[in-house]
């Protein structure tokens, strides 16, 4: 069981830039997270996957930011134009079935000069 | 509305003493709660669940928690603290008919030699 693999670790970039954040999660697994964690918010759910449909982005904080999920062993999460205050820790996550544990990938550490 | 309050910040232990973690939730009927654990650079480990079965349920390196419905408490513990023990807590509650995961703020648990 290879996990959840997310890609790049680290990102650096300036602001007004569009950045893509990826995420494979474990074969098999019908949901999919995004998160994003701060000192000053701690994690938050942006928005969540089954089936490669979205069903819930409220937690998307505005339209700069996007996610696709083209098929079941891919997705991605789209900042556009990029900002300082995105500035955080962005997590994916994967469950099989609706009640049980979401397994997590090693993070993404944004960072928007 | 589902929430979890966690008690402390920063927790210190010397090495080889107890671990107790709290946190107390609300939800207005029965919960799934869980408790994860974030290293250093990494994402979040399951260390236990909570889904209405056996009131104390035992987790992955020795650590336990007991659901207490009087109290609206799922305090973790651990008889003997070990150095690679410290880390990030984090005490989730499954958020009502959706598989949202709501997280607690976190514990930092230090551990002395």
């Amino acid at each position: 069981d290879a996990g959840v693999i997310q890609s790049p670790r680290h990102e650096v970039t300036e602001m007004g830039q569009e950045v893509t954040l990826r995420c494979k999660p474990i074969s098999g697994h019908d949901y999919l997270f995004w998160y994003r964690q701060t000192m000053m918010r701690g994690l938050e759910l942006l928005i969540y996957f089954n089936n490669n449909v979205p069903i819930d982005d409220s937690g998307m904080p505005e339209d700069r930011f996007s996610a696709k999920m083209p098929n079941a062993s891919f997705s991605t999460l789209k900042i556009q134009p990029s900002e300082p205050r995105d500035s955080a820790v962005y997590f994916c996550a994967s469950s099989f079935g609706e009640d049980q544990p979401q397994h997590f990938g090693d993070g993404t550490r944004l960072s928007i000069l | 509305a589902q929430s979890v309050t966690q008690l402390d910040s920063h927790v210190s232990v010397s090495e080889g003493t107890p671990v107790l973690l709290r946190c107390n939730y609300s939800s207005s009927y029965s919960p799934s709660l869980f408790w994860y654990v974030q290293h250093p650079n990494k994402g979040l480990q399951l260390l236990l669940k909570y889904t209405s079965a056996a009131t104390l349920v035992k987790g992955i390196n020795g650590f336990e928690a007991e659901f207490k419905k009087s109290e609206t408490s799922f305090h973790l513990t651990k008889p003997s603290a070990h150095m690679s023990d410290a880390a990030e807590y984090f005490c989730v509650v499954r958020g009502g008919a959706t598989n949202k995961l709501i997280f607690g703020t976190g514990t930092l648990l230090a551990v002395q030699p």
